[in-house]
């Protein structure tokens, strides 16, 4: 089965520790993305990438990073530079489809906790 | 700026319709998505507008007006399932999706 899946599911972080949060495609998608989503707001872009070796900052990517060194995977790491790293992470996927414009497929999500 | 406005909440019966509006303003427009999004799930696309006029898909239908900046997901004969968030998101010029707050509807029997 084609699909994006995000490890783990549920993932706690100490203070001044860096988290790093998978998200793996099958899909043979060219663009892959990260997102965060808080209560009360939508979703908003930490990072994308088109294409392999290569990445752009998002609207929040201060203390975030990421790679991009295989079609498949796109890793985001959450930094102790992020101080407000509690919330659902989301990576999504996306390619040109039966003219569907290149929609966006999301994985599972990550939820991040702060101890 | 850019900004997309829906509402908070609705409510509805089961096997009613209802129609969730959605009004943006963007810097260029390549396309209108609605997504579905159950309470701690990921958004699962439902629907794609890029041209004037309504789009077809079962029990959901979307409504475009790029002169307006104005879209509608209309769901009819509701069910109980159909209890979740629906994200209307516009990719602008830069080709990144813009996502508006979500609209969290509640199916009653």
């Amino acid at each position: 089965d084609g699909g994006i899946t995000q490890s783990p599911k549920y993932l706690f972080r100490k203070e001044g520790q860096n988290v790093t949060l998978s998200c793996e495609q099958n899909l043979n998608h060219d663009a892959m993305y990260w997102y965060r989503q808080d209560p009360g707001q939508g979703l908003r872009l930490i990072y994308y990438s088109q294409i392999v070796n290569d990445f752009q900052k998002g609207d929040i990517a201060e203390g975030y990073s990421v790679s991009r060194e295989k079609k498949e995977s796109f890793p985001l790491t959450v930094t102790s530079a992020q101080k407000n790293p509690t919330a659902f992470y989301l990576c999504a996927s996306s390619g040109v489809e039966g003219g569907t414009g290149e929609t966006q497929y999301f994985g599972p999500g990550t939820r991040l906790l702060v101890l | 700026g850019q900004n997309i406005d829906q509402p908070t909440e609705m409510t509805a019966t089961e096997g009613a319709i209802v129609q969730i509006n959605c009004t943006y303003q963007t810097s260029g427009f390549n396309g209108l998505f609605w997504y579905q999004q159950h309470a701690g799930e990921a958004p699962t696309f439902l629907s794609y507008n890029v041209l004037d006029g309504l789009e077809e898909k079962g029990r959901f239908s979307s409504f475009l007006s790029r002169s307006k900046g104005y879209s509608y997901l209309l769901l009819k004969e509701l069910q109980m399932k159909d209890s979740a968030s629906y994200l209307c998101a516009v990719r602008g010029s830069t080709d990144k999706l813009i996502f508006g707050t979500g609209t969290r509807l509640q199916v009653f029997p």
